[in-house]
């Protein structure tokens, strides 16, 4: 069973830029969450979608956007990059929320993202 | 507002040796609380769950852990560590909403052999 697919691994960026991150779920799961992870604030929660629906929100600018497709693959947005949007942006799977396997997340490898 | 704490930033331990890392949360309600590993490089991976009933956890790759509720704490524990457990782990716990995680700072585990 393949695991989640995050696409591209690394990716280097201007300020002012826009950046778009791709992720595939593994199969069948239907939630989707992404979480930015820096040295400086550690892992933080940016936005989970659930059946094409964002579900919650973490307390990010609105810069930084989601969806999800039919399929459960998501993608996340950045635009108007800054240089603090610097970090590693993993994205993680999970049955649909409710489940007695609610909040066993798995994760992809990340994308880590530089803005110069 | 819920909270986790890993009072540990860095921990070495020789090979072979025990391990226990802390981590204390902040909660009302009756929780769940995880532990997850990052090696180098990677995404995280969950060791382990707790939800209810049992107190002491059973995790892969050998890790257990306690919850006790008076102490407000889920401590993972190994009884003889391995160089290929040197890591980063984090402990967490939901926060208004099942999916929704908030993690503690993490505790990078140093391996000497």
């Amino acid at each position: 069973k393949a695991g989640v697919t995050q696409t591209p691994r690394y990716l280097i960026k201007t300020r002012g830029q826009q950046v778009t991150l791709s992720c595939s779920p593994i199969s069948g799961h239907r939630s989707v969450s992404w979480y930015q992870q820096t040295p400086g604030q550690g892992l933080q929660f940016l936005f989970e979608y659930f059946s094409e629906t964002q579900r919650n929100k973490g307390n990010f600018p609105g810069r930084f956007s989601g969806r999800q497709f039919s399929n459960s693959r998501s993608e996340m947005n950045v635009s108007t990059l800054e240089l603090g949007d610097s970090a590693l942006y993993l994205c993680a799977s999970s049955l649909a929320p409710g489940t007695e396997r609610t909040g066993e997340l798995f994760f992809g490898e990340g994308s880590r993202l530089t803005v110069l | 507002a819920q909270s986790v704490t890993q009072p540990d930033i860095h921990i070495t331990v020789s090979e072979g040796a025990s391990l226990e890392l802390r981590c204390n949360y902040s909660y009302g309600a009756t929780p769940y609380l995880f532990w997850y590993v990052q090696s180098p490089g990677q995404g995280l991976q969950l060791l382990l769950k707790y939800f209810s009933g049992d107190t002491l956890v059973q995790g892969i790759k050998g890790f257990e852990a306690e919850f006790k509720r008076s102490q407000s704490s889920f401590n993972l524990r190994k009884p003889s560590v391995h160089w290929s457990d040197a890591a980063e782990y984090f402990c967490a716990a939901p926060s208004g909403g099942y999916n929704k995680l908030i993690f503690g700072a993490g505790t990078r585990l140093a391996v000497h052999p």
